[in-house]
């Protein structure tokens, strides 16, 4: 079975600053792993996503994603944060499990951008 | 173009009432979702559908029923409504081809059981 870990469940940061967001996955299968934002009152939209290829994933708002397949990581950074960017950010991992494709999320990481 | 459209946004139920959570996409996507989300614990998902016909359970499915008898609608219903149902829940769909996809959510509806 698959599982998440997100290691913060705030992170505040000033504006400009350089932010990571930590996040771990286990999982006995080949995975695929994704990072979800939630503006407030909003619904969850896709941030990035690995699925396989270069291990390095960008989104178009400067976010990026490594995935370490030995540290089992997927962590989440952003060299200047904005004002913008405060949001909740969700790790998720997908596998098949039950012959069905799945996706498991993480308890969120709260990132609160102060001017 | 719409997404996935949830109703009603907003909801308080008296313990014991029932109700039903409606949930629609015009993408023609043949996954369907429903999550609950509470404050620190992320999204749990409660149910799930591969296809029209086909329903099955997630983590949380207890006090919960489903249906999916077309494409586009995927309710979820509470028949008899606990204060341990007060939560967010989350519709999702996704169009899943053989390598996962994205999900898109609906803007979530916000029930209170009072």
């Amino acid at each position: 079975a698959q599982s998440v870990t997100q290691l913060d469940s705030q992170v505040p940061v000033f504006e400009e600053a350089p932010v990571e967001l930590r996040c771990n996955y286990s999982s006995s299968v080949s995975v695929y792993l994704f990072w979800y934002v939630q503006y407030p009152n909003q619904g969850l939209q896709l941030l990035l996503k690995y699925l396989s290829g270069s291990t390095l994933v960008e989104s178009i708002n400067g976010f990026e994603a490594e995935f370490n397949k030995s540290q089992t990581s997927f962590h989440l950074r952003k060299p200047s944060v904005h004002i913008s960017d405060t949001a909740e950010y969700f790790c998720a991992v997908s596998g098949f499990s039950g012959g069905y494709n799945k996706l498991i999320f993480g308890a969120g990481t709260r990132l609160a951008v102060h001017p | 173009n719409a997404g996935v459209t949830q109703t009603p946004k907003f909801r308080i139920l008296k313990i014991g009432q029932s109700m039903t959570l409606q949930c629609t996409q015009d993408m023609n996507h043949n996954y369907m979702y429903w999550y609950r989300q509470d404050p620190g614990m992320g999204l749990k998902l409660i149910y799930y559908s591969v296809g029209a016909g086909i329903t099955d359970k997630g983590e949380v499915p207890n006090g919960y029923n489903v249906s999916r008898s077309t494409t586009e609608d995927f309710p979820l219903r509470l028949e008899l409504a606990a204060p341990s149902q007060t939560s967010v829940y989350f519709c999702a769909s996704e169009n899943w081809t053989g390598n996962t996809g994205e999900l898109f959510f609906g803007e979530g509806s916000r029930l209170t059981v009072l």
